[in-house]
């Protein structure tokens, strides 16, 4: 079966960091892009950034108003994608999902979201 | 980078057809044939229903079809069904430096 699970998530305070993880299962991993997407309580989704796969440059794309802040990683040898949060806000609470991107410039599969709390 | 535009809410009756707009600019929807739709249910993870704005994933209904009309993206839902109720979300590439926007999401109802 084909999967994302996240994990990570929790409370933490303004200015902290916080890692979170997405283990992949029943696809080729190392060969697709994944994507970070938010919303916020209440809100609409949010494309956070993605990765490449090792084969098209392992590169990262944020977007404007996280970049800076979040680092997108991935270990392939452990199916497993990650976001470094930093210097978090509180407009950063939101659930975060992985999804997967695929070549037709869509996130094809979902997992069921982490939820990420900042405040005091 | 603003979101793109849809309607807050759209509702129907059960076997109707409804379509939900989503309105960007020429810095994405008008440039690029890259709209993708979202259904998410409550507390669920989104879902993809279409993309390359008018291709279906394999599994989804043919009841769900997209089309595009200058900066204007829409997604159709015909014969509509309970089961439709949830939020749907289109999303857009908008190039290299802001990448992909979302909209705003619509609410359908079914009545």
């Amino acid at each position: 079966e084909v999967q994302l699970v996240e994990s990570g998530g929790g409370l933490v305070e303004p200015g902290g960091s916080l890692r979170l993880s997405c283990a992949a299962s029943g696809f080729s991993f190392s060969s697709v892009w994944m994507s970070w997407v938010r919303q916020a309580p209440g809100k609409g989704l949010e494309w956070v950034g993605r990765i490449r796969s090792r084969s098209d440059g392992g590169t990262t794309d944020y977007a404007a108003p996280v970049k800076g802040t979040i680092t997108i990683s991935r270990d392939d040898s452990k199916n497993t994608l990650y976001l470094q949060m930093d210097s978090l806000k509180t407009e950063d609470t939101a659930v975060y999902y992985c999804a997967r991107f695929n070549t037709k410039d869509a996130f094809d599969i979902w997992g069921q979201g982490t939820v990420v709390t900042v405040s005091s | 980078q603003s979101a793109l535009t849809q309607p807050a809410s759209v509702s129907g009756s059960p076997g109707q057809s409804i379509t939900i707009s989503c309105t960007g600019t020429s810095s994405d929807v008008g440039t690029y044939n890259l709209v993708s739709w979202y259904q998410q249910h409550p507390g669920r993870a989104p879902k993809l229903m279409i993309y390359e704005g008018s291709k279906r994933p394999s599994g989804v209904s043919n009841r769900f079809s997209g089309s595009k009309s200058g900066n204007t993206a829409s997604l159709t839902i015909s014969g509509l069904q309970a089961e439709d109720e949830a939020d749907y979300y289109c999303c857009s590439y908008a190039g290299s430096h802001i990448f992909y926007v979302f909209g705003t999401g619509t609410k359908v109802t079914v009545l």
